[in-house]
């Protein structure tokens, strides 16, 4: 069974700070998901990952498919920031992603 | 934007009672998702289709079953509600163009307490 982790599972930091958040997974994959979801509010998918790294605007995400390991970067964080950032994953040859519990994270002005 | 919609977004009822959750999308992606978020676990697949009138289950599908008679929309029904089922229920779609899965689009969600 796919087995995610994300860490930290809470993380508060000042505006302006380099934020990480990262996930780990136990088997092969075929695609990474970053998903963000705001506090009472819907879930926004922010980038889908199969190899490498991409970036959008202040946002980077990393997989590195050797190590069963990615990571998610936000530059110069923002209060808008602070959401619940989730991790998920799907296995060659399935439809079914698993997911991480989230990373709550909390970005003071 | 995938024009996707959950009705109804909130709702009480009581133990027992059917209960139907309704997913619309405006375009014709044919893969649809239903997942329940609850305190302490991740998102959790409950069904799943990938047409009209074909669907699977996922690891929670006890209690659930789902129907998928057009396209634009995939229903959740409980049949009889149990206060284990009060959760937030998101639907979702997979905006793929093939075989291959695509980026993922999530309703609004659906809170639903069952007393």
């Amino acid at each position: 069974k796919n087995e995610v982790e994300q860490s930290p599972q809470n993380l508060t930091a000042q505006e302006g700070e380099f934020i990480t958040i990262n996930c780990s997974y136990s088997v092969g994959i075929s695609a990474l998901h970053w998903l963000q979801q705001h506090p009472g509010g819907g879930i926004v998918s922010l980038f889908m990952l199969s190899s490498g790294k991409k970036k959008h605007g202040r946002l980077i995400a990393t997989i590195n498919i050797q190590e069963k390991h990615s990571s998610l970067h936000i530059t110069a964080s923002h209060p808008r920031d602070s959401a619940v950032y989730i991790c998920a994953v799907r296995e060659f040859g399935n439809e079914k992603l698993t997911f991480g519990t989230g990373t709550r994270l909390t970005i003071i002005p | 934007d995938a024009g996707i919609t959950q009705s109804p977004r909130h709702k009480v009822t009581e133990t027992g009672t059917p209960v139907t959750l309704r997913c619309h999308q405006t375009e014709n992606h044919r893969y649809m998702y239903w997942y329940r978020q609850d305190p302490g676990h991740g998102l959790r697949l409950i069904h799943y289709s990938y047409g009209v009138k074909d669907t699977d289950k996922g690891e929670v599908s006890d209690g659930y079953s789902v129907s998928r008679s057009k396209t634009e929309d995939f229903l959740l029904t409980l049949e009889s509600a149990t206060s284990s089922q009060t959760s937030v229920y998101f639907c979702a779609i997979d905006m793929r163009g093939g075989a291959i899965p695509g980026e993922l689009f999530f309703g609004e969600g659906s809170r639903l307490t069952v007393l």
